[in-house]
């Protein structure tokens, strides 16, 4: 079975004070690693789909990285406005859909 | 393009009463997705249909809810009767390939 760890549950960080959220994954065949963002009340909002270790992608200050066994979601010089949770879902072989994780939220102060 | 559409929003009831919750993927998307999402955990894969055919119902629970998508577009989500623990938020997603999934704004459920 598929199975999505991330750490930490939470994040408080200052604006401009640049961190990195880790999923750990173990997966049958991965298909594809994906990163959403989800604000209060919201739908997930889809980031990044990585598909092959070493793969990297950007999106204004979000930095997402795949290695064999994690990835993690790097936020440069973060602002208020990049507070959110962020979810990390795994797509493996031997089933057809995503498995998530528990979420990081993260907490951007002025 | 218009996104995944939900309705209601928010729904309280109380504990053994009915409810149902519907869904509007984007236009062409053939795959569609309900998701459970209890407070501070991630979204748990209900059920997905590819067109009007069940794909996947392996985590739905069958002895009270139930799910269908009519002619391969909208979709209705049911609970009957409803408990306690279905407390959470009900994400529909659809999918215009086999991996990437857009979400709904959800329908928050409150049983008491």
């Amino acid at each position: 079975e598929d199975q999505v760890t991330q750490s930490p549950e939470a994040l408080r960080l200052q604006e401009g004070e640049s961190s990195s959220l880790n999923c750990s994954y173990t997966v049958s065949g991965l298909r594809g690693l994906f990163w959403y963002r989800q604000d209060p009340g919201k739908g997930p909002e889809f980031l990044f789909t990585l598909y092959s270790a070493g793969e990297e992608k950007e999106k204004e200050r979000l930095k997402a990285t795949l290695t064999k066994k994690e990835s993690f979601l790097h936020i440069t010089a973060p602002k208020p406005e990049d507070s959110a949770t962020y979810l990390c879902a795994v797509h493996g072989a031997a089933g057809n859909k995503l498995t998530f994780g528990g979420g990081t939220r993260v907490l951007v102060k002025p | 393009e218009a996104g995944v559409a939900q309705s209601p929003r928010y729904k309280i009831i109380e504990k053994r009463q009915s409810v149902a919750f519907w869904c509007n993927p984007i236009s062409g998307h053939a795959t569609l997705y309900w998701y459970q999402q209890i407070l501070g955990q991630g979204p748990k894969l209900l059920i997905q249909f590819q067109n009007n055919g069940v794909v996947d119902d392996s985590q739905l629970p069958k002895d009270r809810f139930s799910a269908e998508r009519l002619k391969g577009v909208d979709s209705t989500l049911k609970i009957q009767p409803a408990k306690l623990e279905d407390s959470a938020v009900y994400l529909c997603a659809s999918s215009p390939t086999r991996y990437e999934q857009y979400f709904g704004p959800g329908t928050r459920l409150t049983v008491t």
